[in-house]
């Protein structure tokens, strides 16, 4: 959707191994963001970017890094995943001051 | 058929009715509020947006009311179609020197029955 590709779309992974998920736009926007969803909790904000090599935290960034190192690539790595790191993580983009874009999530299974 | 609130999660219509689903939002700093869609093993969907200058904006089926005095955000569907169950998430854009982020509500799970 909206130019949005994430993969892997499907992962299971063990304890402790790094994970690293990508997020492609062919839009050009200038926000890309990561978020993770969980049964209730919605959706929260893990990292953001608003330029190549600029990045913020959101409200969940512990465990979490980013990279976007242009304009169209947005990754988000796992360094060593933890079992509270399950979760289906979704990609989102957007120009400023206009609705965000969302792709169609990984889903991230860590035993 | 109406929810109340964050806490109220479920909502349950008869096809062809309106619905509404409601929304309180947190920062009175906040100017601008996005409704989206989520159905099932999909991304959330953009329906309709509104900034704060405005009390109500209209698309097609769909109403967004906005209360600023009490920070209250309201999503009408006319006509309530099957089609339309799914997930209804409002969220509040804090602004460009918060790198636009949004905040999302708990959602609001719709169910249409036929």
């Amino acid at each position: 959707d909206a130019g949005i590709t994430q993969s892997p779309r499907h992962k299971v992974t063990e304890t402790g191994t790094p994970v690293t998920l990508r997020c492609h736009q062919t839009e050009n926007h200038r926000y890309m963001y990561w978020y993770r969803q969980d049964p209730g909790h919605g959706l929260r904000l893990i990292h953001y970017s608003y330029g190549v090599k600029d990045t913020d935290k959101g409200e969940v960034s512990d465990g979490y890094s980013v990279s976007r190192s242009k304009t169209e690539d947005f990754l988000l790595t796992l360094e060593s995943a933890t079992s509270s790191q399950t979760s289906v993580y979704f990609c989102a983009i957007s120009e400023a001051d206009q609705p965000q874009h969302f792709g169609d999530g990984t889903r991230l299974s860590i035993l | 058929g109406e929810s109340v609130g964050l806490h109220l999660p479920t909502l349950s219509v008869q096809e062809g009715d309106n619905s509404i689903i409601n929304c309180a939002y947190s920062n009175s700093a906040s100017d601008y509020f996005i409704w989206y869609k989520q159905e099932s093993g999909k991304g959330p969907q953009f329906i309709i947006d509104i900034r704060s200058n405005m009390d109500k904006r209209q698309g097609q089926r769909v109403t967004v009311l906005l209360n600023k005095t009490v920070k209250h955000l309201s999503l009408q569907i006319a006509a309530t179609q099957p089609g339309d169950s799914a997930v209804y998430f409002c969220a509040e854009n804090m602004g460009e020197t918060s790198g636009s982020r949004l905040t999302f509500g708990e959602g609001t799970q719709l169910t249409v029955n036929p």
